[in-house]
Formats: C-alpha cells, structure tokens, sequence
C-alpha cells in the first residue's frame, strides 16, 4: 500500500522569501509519480507540479520545484519568492504507474497550511 | 470552461437520510474518484469507477455506494447519512496514461453537514 506523509501542519513564511513543504512517501512500486496540488480557501484543488520516479532531473514549473530525493523517499516542494497568494493548502500525492489496476489513483497526504506574511 | 460539476456547494441533510452527491465531467475521461476531505486527514478516497458500471472501494467505503450509469456522471450515495458523514466532498476525474502529468481535474466540492 502507498502511504504519504506531510508532518507539518502549518509553515510560515514571509513574502518574498522562499520556503520548503515537506512529503515523504513510502511504496513498494518501482514506477511511480508525485504530485503537488494547492487548495486556496475557495476549496479549488489546482495541480501544481508532477514528478516521475525515473526522471533524473527535478520538475520544475516557474516559481515551483520539487526536490525529488529517491532514496530518502522525499518529495519537497520549494516555492521560491513567496507571494500573498501562495497561502493556502498544500497537498503532496502519489500515483502508482507499475500498470496494473490502480487506474490512476492518488493517494494524499494529510497537507500543509501556508501563511505568507507581508 | 467548466470541466467537472458537482451538482451542489453547500448541503444539509438530517441523520437517517438518503443522500445523493452527483458529479459530471465533460472530458470524455474513463476514471472518475470520490474523496472525501477532513482537516488533519487529507483526501481519503471512498470510491471510484473506471468505466462505466464499473466500480472499485477505497480506503473509506464503509457508509456509501456508488452509481456510474453513464461515462460523463459519478454519484455518491449515503444511503443513511450520519453525523460522521459531516465533510466536504471532492469528484475528480482523470485520463489516466502511464507517467506523464496528467493528474486529476477536481470539481468544486460539496460541502455536506449532517444534522
């Protein structure tokens, strides 16, 4: 079974500077991806960044990374230069791709609440 | 531009009754996922279909049912809502390809309060 873990319930950070969400995930499947999403308070879930397990290089989507560490099973995502709307959820999420039957369903962590001070 | 619609934001049932969630996507997507979301537990997932007629429990599917009739609409059922059913309530859908990005495109939520 897939498990996803977010261990900080809330993170603070002030604007403009940058801040790291943690994710540790534990599977036994050899191909897999990671998923970030972000829930503002309209509930809204928006797909921030993907990364698979056999990229060798760190996703990246503008101001969003995810620093992919595979043996240590972590899934970081860093935003750099934090903006008011940045506060939010934040929600980590695996995919089995072994095929098989899992049809594509995510697993999610428990998220994370930004607050980006001014 | 409307992709997944949940029939309902906000909805306050009483204990004992029979609740319908309904969910439509226009995407033309096979895998369609109920979850529900509670502070401090994430999205757990209840149910999901993978074509039409075709279903499979989560995590969580203790209390609920589903219906898939047609591609386009997943429902969920709380054939008797309780107190513990109290939670906001997510459709998703997906085109789900071997890696690659493509994730899921979420509906707006329901909001369900059990009285």
């Amino acid at each position: 079974a897939q498990k996803i873990t977010q261990t900080q319930p809330g993170m603070f950070v002030q604007e403009k500077e940058a801040v790291t969400l943690d994710c540790t995930y534990d599977t036994s499947d050899q191909s897999y991806g990671l998923f970030w999403y972000k829930q503002p308070s309209s509930g809204e879930m928006i797909f921030l960044i993907y990364q698979g397990s056999y990229d060798e290089q760190n996703a990246t989507e503008g101001r969003y990374s995810l620093n992919f560490q595979k043996a240590r099973k972590s899934a970081n995502l860093v935003i750099s230069a934090s903006q008011l709307g940045d506060s939010a959820m934040y929600f980590c999420a695996m995919r089995d791709e072994d095929g098989g039957t899992s049809y594509g369903k995510l697993t999610f962590g428990q998220g994370t609440i930004l607050t980006v001070h001014p | 531009d409307v992709k997944v619609t949940q029939s309902s934001r906000y909805l306050v049932k009483r204990t004992g009754e029979k609740v319908f969630l309904e969910c439509v996507q226009d995407m033309d997507h096979e895998n369609m996922f109920w979850y529900r979301q509670d502070p401090g537990l994430g999205l757990r997932l209840i149910y999901f279909s993978y074509d039409v007629k075709m279903k499979e429990k989560g995590d969580i599917p203790e209390g609920y049912s589903v219906s898939r009739e047609k591609k386009e609409r997943f429902s969920l059922i709380l054939e008797s809502a309780s107190t513990n059913q109290t939670s906001m309530y997510l459709c998703a859908s997906s085109l789900y390809i071997s890696g690659g990005d493509y994730g899921y495109t979420f509906g707006s939520g329901t909001r369900l309060t059990v009285v």
